[in-house]
């Protein structure tokens, strides 16, 4: 069945460094791929999607990019603030929502 | 309100004992999900439904039991509560499945003793 794996953490990085979230899938197909992020004792909410090949998803200085020849879906961000810290999880959806573990970042001042 | 909303937020049942988290949205959206979350394992679909008195199992439905009788409600029923079903339960909705995202609630926190 389809999969999602990201990288484990938890990452920590000072404020404005460079972040990379490590994101593949295994799917049947070429489903849309997402990334949410939940703040500390929040629901989750979407940060950005791509719903085909080579599409970029970008939001509040993220982005990630559907790549279909290394079936990877990789966050990225050039500075990294304080108020990025959450836990980050990439899914994908086919008729149900299949979410990776998730990474917890945390971001020193 | 406008949205999805979970009840109650914080629960402590006993171990045995029947318990029904409840989740509400205003949307119409179509397809539900209930997920519980839990330290190393992420998000675990329980059940999900794609349309009222639709119900699909998830990849850990034993001990659960879902129904949707409207389309704005999708109860989650633990029949006899067990302590490994301690965890937060998240309730999500979507308007449709291929590329579009899904709604989350709040989360209800559910501790077997």
């Amino acid at each position: 069945g389809n999969s999602v794996t990201q990288m484990e953490g938890p990452v920590t990085l000072s404020e404005e460094a460079f972040l990379t979230i490590n994101c593949t899938y295994t799917a049947t197909g070429y489903p849309s791929l997402f990334w949410y992020v939940q703040y500390p004792g929040e629901g989750l909410q979407l940060l950005l999607k791509a719903t085909k090949a080579d599409d970029k998803g970008s939001n509040k200085g993220f982005e990630a990019t559907y790549r279909k020849e290394t079936t990877s879906f990789h966050l990225e961000k050039g500075s990294v603030q304080v108020s990025d810290s959450a836990v980050y999880f990439c899914a994908l959806r086919d008729d149900k929502i299949i979410f990776g573990k998730g990474t917890r970042l945390h971001i020193l001042p | 309100d406008a949205g999805i909303t979970q009840s109650p937020r914080y629960k402590i049942t006993e171990t045995g004992r029947q318990v029904t988290l409840m989740c509400h949205q205003t949307w119409s959206h179509s397809y539900m999900f209930w997920y519980r979350q839990d330290l190393g394992h992420g998000l675990r679909l329980i059940y999900y439904s794609a349309a009222a008195d639709i119900t699909d199992k998830g990849e850990v439905p034993d001990g659960y039991v879902v129904s949707r009788s409207k389309t704005e409600n999708f109860p989650l029923t633990l029949e006899s509560a067990t302590r490994s079903q301690t965890s937060v339960y998240f309730c999500a909705s979507s308007d449709s499945r291929d590329n579009t995202e899904a709604f989350f609630g709040q989360g209800t926190r559910l501790t077997v003793v």
